[in-house]
């Protein structure tokens, strides 16, 4: 099987910059996805494919995916991005894996 | 507006099948690649099992805890997906969500709202 890891949470403070890291043997050879979700709603896309954002997705979310680590950084971050990231990338034998989950809060 | 609405979930007794459609609409449902996903609540998220379109086979892939018991299809001409889950277990109780999925380049790009699902006596 194939497993992502990311820390259980990450705390900062409104304005400033919040890495979240995410781990998977040769995740840096497959695409790497982040969705935010917040209390009772869906999950939404953040980053595809590394580095790109969707539309009406904020440009201070950014990402990238090197080695064994996908890292999403919201920079400047406001408190509504408080949440749960999550992590997620292809592989042939496992499929869809999703990352376990971090939470975002902005102190 | 690309919409997508879940229905079929219930509360079913251990061992018992239950079948989930998903109603898509606002995009080329025909060319869409499709997957469930699913969420015990206050859990995390865990793929179920994805389909991908006619020009690309229909293949299916399953998450191992699923596999051989459930089953994805599609209905083109109604645009809509389905998920047939067969003796069921108490592990399977969660939210389920239909979601789209960028081909080649991953990303599931379109969710829908959910549908719960608890399996207990």
């Amino acid at each position: 099987s194939y497993e992502l890891t990311q820390p259980p949470s990450v705390s900062v403070s409104p304005g400033q910059t919040a890495s979240i890291a995410c781990s998977g043997h040769k995740l840096g050879d497959k695409y790497a996805s982040w969705y935010q979700q917040k209390p009772g709603q869906s999950p939404v896309l953040v980053i595809y494919q590394d580095t790109k954002r969707p539309s009406g997705i904020p440009e201070r979310f950014s990402g990238s995916n090197s080695g064994n680590t996908a890292t999403l950084t919201i920079s400047g971050t406001q408190p509504m991005d408080e949440g749960h990231y999550y992590c997620q990338a292809w592989d042939s034998s496992a499929g869809n894996v999703f990352g376990s989950g971090t939470e975002v809060t902005v102190l | 507006e690309v919409q997508l609405v879940e229905s079929g979930g219930t509360l079913v007794n251990p061992g018992g099948s239950l079948r989930l459609a998903c109603a898509a609409s606002g995009f080329s449902f025909s060319d869409a690649w499709m997957n469930w996903v699913r969420q015990v609540p206050g859990k995390g998220l865990e793929w179920v099992g994805r389909i991908k379109s006619k020009s690309d086979a229909v293949t299916t892939d399953y998450a191992a805890p699923v596999r051989g018991r459930f089953t994805l299809s599609r209905d083109d001409s109604k645009s809509t997906l389905s998920l047939q889950m067969n003796s069921l277990t108490p592990e399977d109780t969660a939210v389920y969500y239909c979601t789209t999925e960028q081909q080649l380049i991953g990303g599931l790009d379109v969710w829908g709202q959910g549908t719960t699902v608890t399996v207990s006596s």
